[in-house]
């Protein structure tokens, strides 16, 4: 079974420059989540989709930030215009509901921002 | 809200002694709960985790973690460390659905574990 995919793997780009991230999940999940890791951090919930739905973007900084997942399966993020503290670990990870919500996660390699 | 606790930074074990991650955890009624690995430029590897049942939950690579409800915590634990276990280990807390719930993976801040031969 292929993981979650995930690129580019490594992206530098100066200060209130755009980038994109691309993300396919695992074929059949419906759930796939963004999340952000800033060194030294765990994990931070940025959007979760359910199919083509957003469920919770409640972290995510609309003001730069924004998500899709046309079609609900892969999905991209866009960041524009990047500021310095954006750059962190960008995490896709996604799951295949079951009931009650008790399966893992299954995360791709992630995208290493560097903002300069 | 929910929220998860890992209190050391560091952990630093000799290989072939046991070892311990500590997590405490803070949720409004059962917890779903996770255990994950991180090697360098890696991306999150799944462990274990406890739903219900067994208080004792074997996952992946040798490791266990002992779910104990009255203090609230979820150590994860090896009875015998390898140099190839040294990685990043976070404690998760998974929403229930339901209630404004999305099921939204909640992370701790992370343990360095070090083992050293």
């Amino acid at each position: 079974e292929a993981g979650v995919a995930q690129s580019p793997r490594y992206k530098i780009i100066e200060k209130r420059q755009s980038v994109a991230f691309w993300c396919n999940p695992i074929s059949g999940h419906a759930t796939l989540y963004w999340y952000q890791q800033i060194l030294g951090q765990g994990p931070k919930l940025l959007i979760q989709f359910q199919n083509n739905g957003v469920v919770d973007d409640s972290q995510l900084p609309k003001d730069r930030f924004s998500a899709e997942r046309l079609k609900g399966v892969d999905s991209t993020l866009k960041i524009q215009p990047a500021k310095l503290e954006d750059s962190a670990v960008y995490l896709c990870a996604s799951s295949f509901p079951r009931g009650g919500n008790t399966g893992e996660l299954f995360f791709g390699e992630g995208s290493r921002l560097t903002v300069l | 809200a929910q929220s998860v606790a890992q209190p050391e930074d560091q952990v630093n074990v000799a290989e072939g002694n046991p070892l311990t991650v500590k997590c405490t955890y803070s949720v409004s009624g059962n917890p779903y709960l996770f255990w994950y690995v991180q090697y360098p430029n890696r991306g999150l590897q799944f462990l274990l985790k406890y739903i219900t049942g067994d208080n004792l939950v074997k996952g992946s690579y040798g490791f266990e973690a002992e779910f104990n409800k009255s203090q609230t915590s979820f150590h994860l634990k090896k009875p015998s460390a390898l140099v190839s276990d040294s990685a990043l280990y976070f404690c998760a807390v998974r929403d229930r659905l339901g209630s404004g719930n999305t099921g939204k993976l909640i992370f701790g801040q992370g343990t360095t574990l070090q083992v050293k031969p």
